[in-house]
């Protein structure tokens, strides 16, 4: 089955303590990008990956981290988290030259 | 379900209305725009998809219209059903170098059918 697969779905941690969210997709696509949600601010973008080694930030990468080492995968890293990365996550991905992004089940991320 | 936004505009219908949800977008660089649904836990589903040269597609009971004069874009259903409720987005790309992988999402309206 083709899908995004994100890891984990829910997460509780404390400022400052280094957290990986993983990414995965089983669909050969070289565009894979991550986005958080927020209430009342919709879907704003992190950061993005056109293929492997190629990165590149989107709208609000402060605090986070990627790294694209392999097609299928694309790890988002909180170095030092803090509450106001308490958010709910999206991990998605496509081919090249389409907008149709499949999106991962999100994660809930809470930074107490 | 998890609450994907407080304050989004909101449309109520009853089932087997048509539905017309309204996009505004800014960036007048914008070529390429998409429409996805949200349900109450999921991620986003793309729906449908415009570039900038056609100002009209169509998809099985969903239409884009694209108005580049006024940056206007919307989405109607056809012949509304409960499963149709959710929140809806509008996104863009932008043309050229390295921000065509930006990819910017309107806040979202939330749709909701009546039986």
């Amino acid at each position: 089955e083709a899908q995004v697969t994100q890891n984990p779905r829910y997460l509780i941690t404390v400022t400052g303590k280094k957290l990986t969210v993983t990414c995965s997709q089983n669909m050969n696509h070289e565009y894979m990008s991550w986005y958080r949600q927020d209430p009342g601010l919709g879907l704003r973008q992190i950061y993005y990956s056109m293929n492997v080694e190629v990165t590149d930030k989107g709208d609000v990468p402060e605090g986070y981290k990627v790294s694209r080492k392999e097609k299928r995968n694309f790890p988002l890293i909180l170095e030092s988290p803090s509450p106001n990365q308490t958010s709910l996550y999206f991990c998605a991905s496509r081919p090249g030259g389409t907008g149709e992004l499949f999106f991962g089940e999100g994660s809930r991320l809470t930074v107490l | 379900g998890e609450s994907v936004g407080l304050h989004l505009p909101t449309l109520s219908v009853q089932e087997g209305d048509n539905s017309i949800i309204n996009c505004a977008y800014s960036n007048s660089a914008s070529d390429y725009f998409i429409w996805y649904k949200q349900e109450s836990g999921k991620g986003p589903q793309f729906i449908i998809d415009i570039r900038s040269n056609m100002d009209k597609r169509q998809g099985q009971r969903v239409t884009v219209l694209l108005n580049k004069t006024v940056k206007h874009l919307s989405l109607q259903i056809a012949a509304t059903q409960p499963g149709d409720s959710a929140v809806y987005f509008c996104a863009e790309i932008s043309a050229g170098g390295t921000s065509y992988g930006k990819l910017t999402f309107g806040q979202g309206t939330i749709l909701t059918v009546h039986p």
